[in-house]
């Protein structure tokens, strides 16, 4: 099956730093990207969509210039965190598929990030 | 919001088939339904997903009803490894659309 591929899996990082997370589609072109976070005992909450070439959308009340996304390839999506702070603390999911198509989208392992 | 509904949890006995219902019954006549789980500290693993006729794969079966209003997912013979929380997910948008989630099913499976 198709296999999303997301790192690190794990970051600890100091508060202002920040932090880049990797989501690679290993075996298909996605053209389009999908970014989540996850907080304790919570559902996944959709961040900001991302087709290849083209400036991410993102989701009410979250802030572009802190959740910096790029999808410059139709293998290779980023998330940086710029200027984390605890509150960012989360578990952050990728998730890609093919775009206009009904077929499924598939997710990385998840990164858990942590800031002190 | 979500466009599906499901029991915050049940349990089903190892060995035993768990049938985990959804409705959905606003869904549009152009919109699937999607199947994912979530074991604790992975990302979600795509199950199955259809859009009127009933489906089957290696890891689960989904029934929709007639009126697609609501639906099940069945695993056949639920292992200890099976418990999970599971989403039912309708994708907003159709094919442009994405994937909301809602609170899903806990899944305990039980020995």
């Amino acid at each position: 099956g198709a296999v999303v591929s997301q790192h690190p899996s794990w970051v600890i990082c100091k508060s202002g730093t920040s932090v880049k997370i990797e989501c690679r589609s290993l075996d298909f072109q996605a053209t389009t990207m999908f970014w989540y976070r996850q907080f304790p005992k919570q559902s996944l909450m959709l961040m900001a969509t991302s087709n290849e070439g083209s400036k991410a959308t993102y989701e009410q009340g979250v802030e572009k210039d802190k959740f910096l996304i790029n999808h410059a390839s139709l293998t290779l999506s980023t998330l940086t965190v710029t200027s984390a702070h605890p509150e960012d603390s989360s578990f952050y999911i990728c998730s890609a598929r093919v775009r206009l198509s009904n077929q499924p989208q598939h997710f990385g392992d998840g990164t858990r990030l942590s800031i002190l | 919001d979500a466009k599906t509904t499901q029991p915050p949890s049940m349990d089903c006995a190892e060995g035993r088939a768990a049938n985990l219902p959804c409705n959905h019954s606003t869904i549009s006549g152009n919109e699937y339904v999607y199947w994912y789980r979530q074991i604790h500290s992975q990302g979600p693993q795509y199950i199955i997903h259809g859009l009127k006729n009933n489906e089957t794969n290696e890891m689960a079966s989904l029934i929709i009803t007639e009126d697609r209003k609501s639906s099940t997912l069945i695993l056949p013979h639920a292992t200890l490894r099976d418990t999970a929380v599971y989403y039912c997910i309708v994708r907003v948008g159709g094919s442009q659309g994405n994937l909301i989630f809602g609170k899903g099913t806990k899944l305990s499976v039980k020995p």
